[in-house]
């Protein structure tokens, strides 16, 4: 399983950017996925997680209404599409692979992608 | 929203030590969904157990979970050098994931 995120970068305040994950090792298109942040020294923030069909997507309060997750099943990607960025939005951003079959814990991670939202 | 807390904040311990990790949640929590994951400095997170006491793949046994209801506990019975990390405890409920903030085992 890899996982390899991309897009990140420094954004200013109200600003938009939009996260790529690119998978490959297992069958994405049946594949929950997930995002996950965590802010410079800080814990682990869930964000956004998609079903494997793309039809059943879930957000964390802090993102709801800005941020959009969806994904290509034909490119095995995944994206975040990431709207009125705020200061506290600054973080690692990591796509994870979603195992409903495994209590829906985040097995595999990617290296994580950094947005810094400054002006 | 359920909320997990982790004891203690920083674990020092040595190695060949026995490291005992807390998550406690706001409110019962199902056994099938909670899970650990360790952490390493610039690393991503690795999951270690899922379903509150099933080990991960390639995840050796010395690491164990246990736990039921509000209470969950990780247990390391031996500590290696490359066990010292930071330690979450994350669960699912009501299509939210939610972690604790942590636990640091440190080099004592």
């Amino acid at each position: 399983v890899q996982l390899m995120e991309s897009g990140g970068g420094l954004v200013q305040p109200g600003g938009s950017l939009r996260l790529s994950c690119a998978a490959s090792g297992f069958t994405f298109n049946t594949s929950p996925m997930s995002w996950v942040r965590q802010a410079p020294g800080q814990g682990l923030e869930w964000v956004s997680t998609i079903s494997g069909s793309g039809s059943g997507t879930y957000y964390a309060d802090s993102v709801e209404g800005r941020f959009t997750i969806s994904r290509d099943n034909s490119k095995n990607t995944l994206w975040l599409q990431m709207n009125s960025l705020r200061d506290d939005d600054t973080a690692v951003y990591y796509c994870a692979k979603t195992d409903f079959g495994a209590g829906r814990s985040l097995g595999y991670w990617g290296q994580g992608t950094l947005v810094t939202v400054s002006s | 929203e359920i909320v997990l807390t982790q004891s203690p904040g920083t674990l020092s311990l040595s190695p060949g030590e026995r490291a005992t990790l807390s998550c406690r949640a706001s409110q019962s929590v199902s056994s099938t969904y909670l899970a650990w994951y360790q952490q390493k400095p610039g690393q991503a997170p690795r999951l270690l157990i899922y379903g509150a006491s099933t080990r991960a793949t390639g995840i050796p046994d010395r690491f164990s979970g246990s736990g039921s209801g509000t209470d969950f506990t990780l247990t390391i019975s031996r500590l290696e050098p490359e066990d010292f990390a930071v330690y979450y405890c994350q669960q699912y409920g009501s299509s939210r994931w939610t972690f604790g903030r942590g636990t640091k085992v440190e080099v004592k």
